[in-house]
């Protein structure tokens, strides 16, 4: 199946910087991407959903401003976390949706092995 | 809105029994996909099945099998003669076709503890 990679697997900043998260898909291009937040011991909250060279469309309660997403080709999404506080100490998970050689979008959904940031 | 119940927060069974986990869905959609997906320790989501909302067959595979029912909007996945390495945490999810954009809302997730 197809492969999504997520780099780095895991990040400690000091709070205050700003980190970058890189969501790949390695043999399919991805024109849409999804970025999910988990706190320990819960469900999946997803965040925001990315179209290549489009605006990402941030889910109510997310700020935008602080959760960065770029979208800039169909194999590449990055999430940047400005100025992290250790309440952003989670586990960021990003999926890909690929696109169909007639058109549309394709069902599947392929997850990334996770990023684990922990803010200090 | 699309919404998925995980009733079951954890679950603890011996290796060997049979064990059920719940999952209820809400949505206004008529066509949607149904998941599930298992994360062990590490983190990483290994998906387990799809199912789209035309398709009400059963299904099993190997120890696995998945119950979808739509006139009780519900998904449900047993596990027969549990192993310890079937330990992990299993979510539900759900994305809804025309109404929500393909977008993958999951369940609270349901934690399974297999002892030996």
């Amino acid at each position: 199946g197809a492969v999504v990679s997520q780099h780095p697997s895991r990040v400690i900043c000091k709070s205050g910087t700003s980190v970058k998260i890189e969501c790949r898909s390695l043999d399919f291009q991805a024109t849409t991407m999804f970025w999910y937040r988990q706190f320990p011991k819960q469900s999946l909250m997803l965040m925001a959903t990315s179209n290549e060279g489009s605006k990402a469309t941030y889910e109510q309660g997310v700020e935008k401003d602080k959760f960065l997403i770029n979208h800039a080709s169909l194999t590449l999404s990055t999430l940047t976390v400005t100025s992290a506080h250790p309440e952003d100490s989670s586990f960021y998970i990003c999926s890909a949706r690929g696109g169909l050689a007639g058109g549309g979008l394709t069902y599947e959904q392929y997850f990334g092995p996770g990023t684990r940031l922990t803010v200090t | 809105a699309q919404k998925v119940t995980q009733a079951q927060t954890e679950i603890s069974v011996v290796e060997k029994e049979d064990v059920t986990l719940d999952c209820v869905y809400e949505t206004r959609d008529t066509t949607y996909y149904l998941f599930w997906y298992k994360q062990p320790p590490s983190g990483e989501l290994v998906f387990l099945i799809r199912r789209n909302s035309f398709d009400e067959q059963n299904e099993i595979s190997g120890r696995y099998s998945w119950n979808f029912q739509k006139s009780t909007s519900s998904f449900n996945f047993t596990i027969t003669a549990s192993q310890v390495v079937d330990s992990a945490v299993y979510f539900c999810a759900l994305s809804e076709v025309n109404t929500g954009g393909f977008k993958t809302i999951f369940g609270a997730g349901t934690r399974l503890f297999v002892k030996a």
